[in-house]
């Protein structure tokens, strides 16, 4: 079974400082990975995704992850924090089921804040 | 709004009543899953369709819950004799058919108090 781990419970920033969101995977053969926002009374959102095709994802609203497979990690990043970024993040690792299809297993969440 | 629509999104019932959800996928996807998130945690699997077939329930899901998706379009999740524990939000995702990193996308879900 595949398991994400995420470091952080809470970040705080300040806006306009760089922000870097933990996530360390474990899994038997190459992962899917993926970033997901929860703002408040909103639904999940997908920030980005792993595909393999490349170690450096880009996703919307600035935010980038690497794949980094000697370290197992997936963190997330962004150059400047922005007010609006204040959200949950949960990293997301896809696993095989016995159903012969995949699930979405989730870490715990980090929770962004961004002072101004 | 052509995305993941549950209904209702709130509901408080008292304890041993029970209630039933309702998640309408986006049109074209074939796959939904339910998922329930409780305060402070990340969302945990329950359970999984393709098309109108059942074909994964986690050990989470006891005999109380049981869900539907009867025409392989909308689904249903009811709980019976609700307990404090199943308050939690209760989360729809759908997907199209694909490899292991296709996107599911979420409902806003339902938030699920139990007095």
């Amino acid at each position: 079974a595949q398991s994400v781990t995420q470091l952080d419970s809470h970040v705080s920033v300040s806006e306009g400082t760089p922000v870097l969101l933990r996530c360390n995977y474990s899994s038997s053969y190459s992962p899917s990975l993926f970033w997901y926002v929860q703002h408040p009374n909103k639904g999940l959102q997908l920030l980005l995704k792993y595909t393999s095709a490349a170690t450096l994802v880009k996703g919307i609203n600035g935010f980038e992850a690497e794949f980094k497979k000697s370290e197992t990690s997936f963190h997330l990043t962004k150059p400047s924090a922005h007010m609006s970024d204040a959200a949950e993040y949960f990293c997301v690792v896809s696993d095989g089921s016995t159903s012969g299809t995949y699930k979405y297993i989730f870490g715990t969440g980090t929770r962004l804040k961004v002072l101004a | 709004d052509t995305g993941v629509s549950q209904n209702p999104r709130h509901k408080i019932t008292k304890r041993g009543q029970n209630v039933t959800f309702r998640c309408d996928p986006i049109s074209e996807h074939n796959r939904l899953y339910w998922y329930r998130q409780t305060l402070g945690q990340g969302p945990e699997f329950l359970t999984y369709f393709q098309n109108e077939a059942q074909l994964e329930k986690s050990r989470l899901l006891s005999d109380r819950f049981s869900a539907e998706r009867p025409k392989g379009s909308f689904s249903t999740l009811e709980i019976q004799r609700t307990e404090q524990g199943d308050s939690a939000m209760y989360l729809c995702a759908s997907s199209s058919p694909g490899p292991r990193n296709t996107e599911a996308f979420f409902g806003q879900g339902t938030r699920l108090t139990v007095v």
